[in-house]
């Protein structure tokens, strides 16, 4: 089954402990994305990968680091989380990273994160 | 930076009314839009996608979606809601370098 999976599906940390939450896709789409979505502000960017090794700042990356070393999976890195860095996480990909017919997303399940 | 704007956050309506709930952004360049529904507890899931020829769009579950170029719209339409259409809309643009902006969403009841 096409799928972007993410795990956990819900964890509570405290803060200052390092945390990865991961998401893997199995469609071989060259474009993967983090988001958080927060109540009355949708959803917003945090990082973007085009391809393998390249990424980029979404609108929002302060606090989050991500890599690329596959095409397959993208994890979302928190060093040293913070409170509001409470949210749902939701990771993306799209088979395309150009404009085009190809460029809609594919959202997995979301991660509960509460950091307290 | 650019921005997508979603007018109504909470709009309530009865079965078989027709539903319209507005989208605006604010690039002027060549865009990718889109409309994706979250249902309670799920992710999100795409109903429509404009990127390029006619205007009018077609999704799933008997949505559709006008984009008007001149008022930077893409206001999202259904002539006739169930019950099962309760869930949570965004309108989302694919703007300059490939960065994905969303609107707030908008919450939608519909009343049985």
């Amino acid at each position: 089954e096409a799928q972007v999976t993410q795990n956990p599906r819900y964890l509570i940390t405290v803060t200052g402990k390092k945390l990865t939450v991961t998401c893997s896709q199995n469609m071989n789409h060259e474009y993967m994305s983090w988001y958080r979505q927060d109540p009355g502000l949708g959803l917003r960017q945090i990082y973007y990968s085009m391809n393998v090794e390249v990424t980029d700042k979404g609108d929002v990356p302060e606090g989050y680091k991500v890599s690329r070393k596959e095409k397959r999976n993208f994890p979302l890195i928190l060093e040293s989380p913070s409170p509001n860095q409470t949210s749902l996480y939701f990771c993306a990909s799209s088979l395309s990273s150009t404009l085009g017919p190809h460029h809609e997303q594919y959202f997995g399940p979301g991660t509960r994160l509460t950091v307290t | 930076a650019q921005s997508v704007s979603q007018h109504n956050h909470h709009v309530i309506l009865s079965e078989a009314a027709s539903l319209e709930l507005g989208c605006n952004y604010s690039y002027g360049g060549t865009v990718n839009l889109f409309w994706y529904v979250q249902y309670p507890g799920q992710h999100l899931q795409l109903l429509l996608k404009y990127f390029s020829g006619d205007p009018l769009v077609k999704g799933i579950k008997g949505f559709e979606a006008e984009f008007i170029k001149s008022k930077f719209s893409f206001n999202l339409r259904k002539p006739s809601v169930q019950w099962s259409d309760t869930a949570e809309y965004f309108c989302a643009v694919n703007g300059p370098f490939n960065k994905f902006y969303f609107g707030s969403g908008t919450k939608l009841n519909v009343k049985p």
